[in-house]
């Protein structure tokens, strides 16, 4: 089944630590976007990438990087600059950065202890 | 600078009812689309339903349609004969295309749906 995974579910990290989440997709899609998500304050865009080798910054990038090495995998950090990093991540792919319908991942819930 | 704005953080409707969730939003483009999300528990974001602003006819997907009021910047979502599979937070969002090469998506806050048996 074509679909996009993202892996872990739940991470727990230390504060002061850097931390990555997974994102792969098997839709043969070239753009790919992440998302954070907060209670009441919907989706933020940290970064999103058009096509390999070729990544933007959104609203929220930083203390945050991420990488796009490969069509299928869009590695997102969470670095220890990041002053408030717990929250919902999400990650999306669509066809191309200008085609209107993205598809999302389960998400990974980071917590920061 | 572009806004969303869902005015109505919860909502509740009668299983079989209609309910109409509200969105509005600020820009300055003439060409956009706007779209709605539906987030059940399980947070998977899944498309409702997707609407381009130069088509000036309602979008439609079987139980789900908007009302697009382009001049007055709304973008209300109407579900109709409602199951408590709706129930969800549902995402108004918008995305427009910038000179620069970027596209921006912008997400609304949101509106809890709760549907009552």
């Amino acid at each position: 089944d074509g679909g996009i995974t993202q892996s872990p579910k739940y991470l727990f990290r230390k504060e002061g630590q850097n931390v990555t989440l997974s994102c792969e997709q098997n839709l043969n899609h070239d753009a790919m976007y992440w998302y954070r998500q907060d209670p009441g304050q919907g989706l933020r865009l940290i970064y999103y990438s058009q096509i390999v080798n070729d990544f933007q910054k959104g609203d929220i990038a930083e203390g945050y990087s991420v990488s796009r090495e490969k069509k299928e995998s869009f590695p997102l950090t969470v670095t220890s600059a990041q002053k408030n990093p717990t929250a919902f991540y999400l990650c999306a792919s669509s066809m191309t950065v200008s085609y209107n319908e993205q598809f999302f991942g389960p998400g990974t819930r980071l917590t920061v202890l | 600078a572009q806004t969303v704005t869902q005015s109505q953080p919860e909502m509740s409707v009668q299983e079989a009812e209609t309910v109409t969730l509200s969105c509005t939003y600020d820009t300055s483009e003439s060409d956009y689309y706007l779209f709605w999300y539906k987030q059940p528990p399980s947070r998977q974001m899944i498309l409702v339903i997707r609407q381009e602003a130069y088509k000036q006819q309602n979008a439609t997907e079987n139980r789900f349609s908007v009302n697009f009021q382009k001049a007055a910047k709304s973008f209300s979502l109407k579900i109709s004969d409602s199951q408590l599979g709706d129930a969800a937070m549902y995402f108004c969002a918008y995305r427009g295309y910038f000179t620069s090469g970027t596209y921006k998506y912008i997400f609304g806050t949101g509106t809890r749906l709760k549907v009552l048996a």
